[in-house]
């Protein structure tokens, strides 16, 4: 079985300030690990994700994330908040390649940008 | 590419109706489709889990005779609120996945029902 916690429910930036979203997983199995953004009232967009090749993965808008299994971690960060990146992220983990499509999702996190 | 949509966006009905949701992919064939609920403020909980042409796969205390779901083609899967009542009121969003090699899930948009 596989868990995600991520920690804060919400997180406030100033507009240009580093973000950084955090995220641990539990799995009994190399994870396949994934980040998500929603925008109110809309569905989930994939910021990107790790399946077990690089570490450090790239995605969207300028958003990257490592994975540390040390850590069991997987943070999103962002070097410099836009006002445009207020919305709910969400970690998910499923549990490895041959795990079917089974999703874990955490509780997500709600960003807040200042200007 | 990998576009899903559902229909409706937005739906307001009286307690005691049905209504139905439906979820395409667009541009893909899906063998899998999964059904969310998200509660305000709140993360995505799966109800379900359907295969083309096969029985849903309910998650533990989702009620399989209230939320009744049919994925009858590899573009399309339905999932009809039967009776519905004011708790049932929130945001359901599908997801849709090709199955081997990536596995991948591919979301919709949501639709936000209301029960008045």
């Amino acid at each position: 079985a596989q868990s995600v916690t991520q920690l804060g429910s919400h997180v406030s930036v100033s507009e240009g300030a580093l973000v950084l979203l955090r995220c641990n997983y539990s799995s009994s199995v190399p994870p396949y690990l994934f980040w998500y953004v929603q925008y109110p009232n809309q569905g989930l967009q994939l910021l990107l994700k790790y399946t077990s090749a690089a570490t450090l993965v790239k995605g969207i808008n300028g958003f990257e994330a490592e994975f540390k299994k040390s850590e069991t971690s997987f943070h999103l960060t962002k070097p410099s908040a836009h006002m445009s990146d207020a919305a709910e992220y969400f970690c998910a983990v499923r549990a490895g390649a041959n795990a079917g499509n089974m999703l874990t999702f955490g509780g997500g996190t709600r960003l807040m940008v200042k200007p | 590419g990998a576009v899903v949509s559902q229909h409706p966006s937005w739906v307001i009905c009286k307690s005691g109706t049905s209504v139905k949701i439906e979820c395409r992919s667009l541009d893909f064939q899906a063998t899998t489709m999964f059904w969310y609920r998200q509660f305000p403020k709140q993360s995505l909980m799966l109800m379900a889990t359907s295969n083309e042409g096969s029985k849903a796969t309910y998650e533990q205390g989702v009620e399989k005779d209230k939320f009744l779901i049919n994925h009858a083609s590899l573009t399309l899967s339905t999932l009809t609120v039967t009776s519905a009542h004011p708790e049932d009121s929130s945001f359901y969003i599908c997801s849709a996945s090709q199955g081997a090699p990536t596995y991948e899930q591919y979301f919709g948009p949501g639709t936000r029902l209301t029960v008045t």
